[in-house]
This record gives C-alpha cells, sequence and structure tokens, in this order.
C-alpha cells in the first residue's frame, strides 16, 4: 500500500517565477492538507482540500493556491517567489472517516534563489 | 491564540528512557500529536491523544497528557541509535465539518549516545 507521495522531490526556481508541487495521497484518503517547513522550524499549515475545494486556509498569502483532482491528488501553485518561500514543503492526507489523522509524504525542498 | 512549545535539543545514553516535554495554550485542542521526522525525510505519525485521555501507551512509547497545565510528554523507552531523529508536538482543533488544522512546535531535536 504506497503512502503519500509527492514530487519532484526537490527544485531549484529564481525569484519572480512560478511553481508547481505535486501529491498523491496514501489510497482510501480523500483529503489533502499542505504544510511548509522552513528550515530549523516545525511546519506551518497552509490549506487544506476536500472534494476539490479548499476547506481551510492558514495564514498564507494569495500568491499560495491549490487544486484537487477527482482522484483526490492534489497541486500546490507558488507564484511570483520569493527568497523566503524556500522550504520543505509537505503534504498530508487523511481518510473520510479519521480526518484527524495526518500522514505525511517526503516532502518537495524548494530553493529560490 | 494557538502556541506549542518545545525544547530544542535532548540528549540521552542508548538504553535509558527519553522524556520529551511540550505545551500547548489552546486549550479547545480536540487531538494531541508526536511525530517523528529524521534527516531530509518527511514526518512519521508515532502517536496521538485524544483530549479527554490522561496516558497512551504503545510499546516503547508512552505519552502523557496534563490538560490543567495544557503540558503533553513522550517516553521513549529503552532509547535505541535509530530513535534520533526530530520530535514534533502538534495540536489540532476541528474547524467543523471533520476538517482539522494541525499547529506545530519547532521540535526537540534528540540525540542517542551510544
Amino acid at each position: 500500500d504506497a503512502g503519500v507521495t509527492q514530487s519532484p522531490t526537490h527544485l531549484i526556481k529564481t525569484r519572480g517565477q512560478q511553481v508547481t508541487l505535486r501529491c498523491s495521497p496514501k489510497s482510501g484518503h480523500d483529503t489533502v492538507s499542505w504544510y511548509q517547513q522552513a528550515l530549523g522550524q516545525g511546519p506551518q499549515f497552509i490549506f487544506q482540500y476536500y472534494e476539490e475545494e479548499e476547506r481551510q486556509r492558514g495564514n498564507f498569502p494569495d500568491r499560495f493556491s491549490g487544486h484537487q483532482f477527482p482522484n483526490y491528488s492534489s497541486e500546490l501553485n507558488v507564484n511570483a517567489l520569493l527568497l523566503g518561500d524556500s522550504a520543505l514543503y509537505l503534504c498530508a492526507s487523511s481518510a473520510p472517516t479519521d480526518t484527524y489523522e495526518q500522514y505525511f509524504g517526503p516532502g518537495t525542498r524548494l530553493t529560490v534563489t | 491564540g494557538e502556541d506549542v512549545e518545545q525544547s530544542l535539543f535532548l540528549s540521552v545514553r542508548e538504553g535509558d528512557s527519553s522524556v520529551i516535554n511540550c505545551t500547548y495554550t489552546d486549550s479547545s485542542s480536540t487531538y494531541l500529536y508526536w511525530y517523528k521526522q529524521e534527516p531530509g525525510a518527511g514526518l512519521q505519525l508515532l502517536t496521538y491523544i485524544f483530549s479527554n485521555m490522561d496516558m497512551k501507551q504503545d510499546q516503547r512509547l508512552t505519552v502523557l497528557l496534563n490538560k490543567k497545565d495544557k503540558h503533553l510528554s513522550l517516553r521513549i523507552a529503552d532509547t535505541q541509535t535509530g530513535d534520533s531523529a526530530i520530535y514534533f508536538c502538534a495540536e489540532s482543533m476541528s474547524a467543523g465539518a471533520g476538517s482539522y488544522q494541525l499547529t506545530f512546535g519547532k521540535g526537540t531535536k534528540l540525540s542517542v549516545i551510544p
């Protein structure tokens, strides 16, 4: 049973560019949450998707947007990249009956130069 | 507001018990969690406890919750070198309709000395 998968593993972008990160949830999970983890910090909640809609959002600017597809996979888009967006981006999925149990993927390391 | 505090470092000898502590501020937290992160990896869910429980035991792991003091601890018995990692405490609250958002501490780096 595959766990949460994310792609790509690493990414290097330049300031001002746009980036798309991808996440496939664990089998049987329908809810996807995205978190940003800066170096030396704990993960911070960006937003959560359920039934292809953004259900909850953390304190992140509109440059951060997302999408969920009918197969429950999800994308995180970041526009107008800033140096401060450099971080590990983590995706977590949860099941319909146990939404408080969130399982994380390995993350995508984004470096903005 | 929500805030989760942890000490940053802990060093123990192999075979000893490790105790990692955490305090949180939001009394309406529903679930409290411990996650483990190894270098260059994502977060592994170790265990969680519902806010109406005092204790939960799972093999070498024991979680204690003092809701009055908003204090959570994780005890790892017979600590091994493979337990060396960063441990994150997290709290969650229901935002309605089955939605939970996790708030994490900054993590405690556990170093196990052989």
